[in-house]
């Protein structure tokens, strides 16, 4: 199965600091993209990237910005945490967009204090 | 806007019932339909897709789509307790990003 590893599984961050969620695919895929999920919203897109030293936005991109070094990992970063930003956040990869499967990471649990 | 539309938001059905999901798409623009099952407290999983009108079935679970309508249903017979977990419709396009729903939490009691 595909796999994709993030880390850390949790964190607690206080407001106004940097905090950065790292993700690792062994899945030679080409898409990978940051999700946050909150009660009541189910999955929200922040940032997808298809190819390495690009990224592009997704639904809501604001307040997070993303980093694609390299086909296999792709990094989510908070430079100035908010109280809003506490949720769980997963990272997920695919072949291609569209009618391919997404493979998700376990997820981190985000928790801004 | 939610753009995927998922009903009921909740649902209770007895062990051995029929579990019944909705979900519509406000965007014409999809073509593919998925829907996830996620247990608590862990990741989201693909459990079915469906990408033409119809229906298809696997094992208890079956999903039926209308293009023309954007609507998608996925019905679990003979439901168990294990099956209990939030149920995600998605919807996507080529070159178009997966966008999820808001999920129905799905409870099966014993």
């Amino acid at each position: 199965e595909a796999a994709v590893t993030q880390s850390p599984r949790s964190k607690v961050a206080v407001t106004g600091g940097k905090v950065t969620l790292s993700c690792h695919q062994t899945n030679n895929h080409d898409y990978m993209y940051w999700y946050r999920q909150d009660t009541g919203h189910g999955l929200r897109l922040i940032h997808y990237s298809y190819v390495a030293d690009s990224t592009e936005k997704g639904d809501i991109p604001d307040g997070y910005k993303a980093s694609r070094p390299s086909q296999e990992n792709f990094s989510l970063i908070l430079e100035l945490a908010s109280l809003s930003q506490t949720a769980v956040y997963f990272c997920a990869s695919s072949d291609r967009t569209g009618n391919t499967e997404v493979f998700f990471g376990k997820g981190t649990r985000l928790t801004v204090v | 806007q939610q753009k995927v539309q998922q009903s009921p938001e909740s649902l209770i059905v007895p062990e051995g019932g029929m579990a019944s999901l909705n979900c519509t798409s406000s965007d014409r623009n999809v073509d593919y339909f998925w829907w996830y099952r996620q247990h608590s407290g862990k990741s989201p999983k693909m459990l079915m897709s469906i990408f033409s009108n119809g229906e298809k079935e696997e094992g208890r679970f079956t999903v039926h789509l209308n293009k023309a309508s954007l609507h998608t249903s996925l019905h679990i017979r003979d439901s168990q307790p294990s099956d209990s977990a939030l149920y995600l419709c998605a919807a996507s396009g080529m070159g178009y990003k997966l966008t999820f729903g808001t999920g129905t939490s799905l409870l099966v009691d014993p």
